[in-house]
């Protein structure tokens, strides 16, 4: 079982406030990593597909960044909102696996 | 939009019973997934789909059993439920090795 970590495991921020989370994970044989966001009462929802050494991708207000070589990837937000409260799950698929590993999540919670 | 739908929100069984969860998707996606995640364990892979009739045990295999007989279709199947089975079980679907996951709406499962 592949050691996925995430941290911090929770978070509570103001609106406004910019934060950033931590997903760091076996850089052996790297193939991907998925961030996703797990709102209450619905589905995890994809946010980014990360595959290359120095990767950043945007979506609004939320970016990412992969560091494949040392194994961890970034997640930020800039300017929280309280619709941004949700729990931040990272799955790399690494160690010569296709298949995504789960961390155990950040939740962000944004108070207004 | 892809759609991954699963047969139930909530279910209650009783230990001893046989319990399917049915999921269904109706994108063609070749790869199907179940999961089921816990409190301050994240999500913990079952198993795996890669292909019709196809299946790969997951992390936490013991006491399920899976089957897929039609492509949009995989069920999980609890031979004789366990009170440790009471779980939030989520199913996940994705076109390809290359590409992110789908998720189901989730089933909670009560086994008292």
């Amino acid at each position: 079982i592949l050691n996925v970590e995430q941290s911090p495991q929770s978070l509570h921020v103001q609106e406004g406030d910019s934060t950033n989370f931590t997903c760091s994970f076996p850089s052996s044989n790297f193939y991907a990593l998925h961030w996703y966001r797990w709102e209450t009462a619905k589905s995890p929802e994809a946010l980014f597909v990360m595959t290359l050494n120095g990767d950043e991708k945007k979506k609004g207000r939320i970016s990412a960044t992969l560091n494949t070589k040392e194994g961890y990837s970034y997640l930020y937000i800039k300017g929280s909102q309280p619709e941004d409260s949700a729990t931040y799950l990272c799955a790399p698929l690494t160690g010569g696996s296709y298949i995504p590993t789960f961390g155990r999540g950040t939740s962000l919670i944004v108070h207004p | 939009d892809v759609k991954v739908t699963q047969s139930s929100r909530y279910l209650v069984k009783r230990t001893g019973e046989k319990v399917f969860l049915e999921c269904v998707q109706d994108m063609d996606h070749e790869n199907m997934f179940w999961y089921r995640q816990d409190p301050g364990l994240g999500l913990r892979l079952i198993y795996f789909s890669y292909d019709v009739k196809m299946k790969e045990k997951g992390d936490i295999p013991e006491g399920y059993s899976v089957s897929r007989e039609k492509k949009e279709r995989f069920s999980l199947i609890l031979e004789s439920a366990s009170t440790n089975q009471t779980s939030m079980y989520l199913c996940a679907s994705r076109r390809d090795r290359f590409t992110e996951a789908f998720f189901g709406q989730g089933t909670r499962l009560t086994v008292v």
